[in-house]
């Protein structure tokens, strides 16, 4: 079974801070894919990031940037230059390519940005 | 702009109802799932479907039923709603990007409220 642990149920920092996020995560799998959501409380899911198993190169999107460690089975996600827009529940989450590709997720890490 | 669209919104029905929360999309993706969200805000997959007339059970047991007649509708449906059905209902779907990227993409959630 495939399984993704956030141990931060809720961090904060001050606006233009940097944060990291963790993530860890179990599979069996050689090639999977990693992820990182973003749902405001508008509830709609947004992809922030993600990072494909076999690449050992971390990804970046503008202020976000993923620290991927293959062995350790950790991928945690840095905001840089923090902003008010980025309060919300971040998600980490695995998907396997084998089978109906699911999606499993993390418990969630709530993230305020405050003035 | 998402593709993939829910109704309701949101829903307040009482103990005993029949429901079903609607879910299209208009990418034409074969793999469909429902994901629900409990007010903890984790995600758990509890159904989801390869392609027309495929309908497989996720990883949280759920009361709930879903079809899949056509590749762009996928209904959920309680036969009788009880409170502990109360939740946010996600769907999404997803393709293989030319990338290499599995993409998946979330409609807005139903928020059903069962009292």
């Amino acid at each position: 079974a495939q399984t993704v642990t956030q141990s931060q149920p809720e961090m904060s920092v001050q606006e233009a801070e940097t944060v990291t996020l963790s993530c860890t995560y179990d599979t069996s799998e050689n090639n999977y894919y990693l992820f990182w959501y973003k749902q405001p409380p508008s509830r709609q899911m947004i992809l922030v990031i993600r990072q494909e198993a076999y690449k050992q190169q971390n990804a970046t999107e503008n202020r976000f940037s993923v620290n991927f460690q293959k062995a350790a089975k950790s991928f945690s996600l840095k905001i840089s230059d923090s902003q008010l827009g980025d309060t919300a529940m971040y998600f980490c989450a695995l998907l396997s390519i084998q089978g109906a590709q699911k999606l499993v997720f993390g418990q969630g890490t709530r993230l305020t940005i405050n003035p | 702009e998402a593709d993939i669209y829910q109704t309701p919104r949101y829903l307040v029905i009482g103990t005993g109802k029949k429901i079903t929360l609607e879910c299209s999309q208009t990418m034409g993706h074969d793999k469909m799932y429902w994901y629900q969200q409990d007010p903890g805000m984790e995600l758990h997959l509890i159904h989801y479907s390869y392609g027309v007339n495929s309908t497989e059970k996720g990883d949280l047991s759920s009361e709930s039923t879903v079809s899949r007649i056509r590749t762009e509708h996928f209904p959920l449906t309680l036969e009788s709603a009880r409170p502990s059905h109360t939740s946010q209902y996600l769907c999404a779907s997803s393709e293989l990007l030319s990338s290499g990227f599995y993409g998946y993409t979330f409609g807005s959630g139903t928020r059903l409220t069962v009292v």
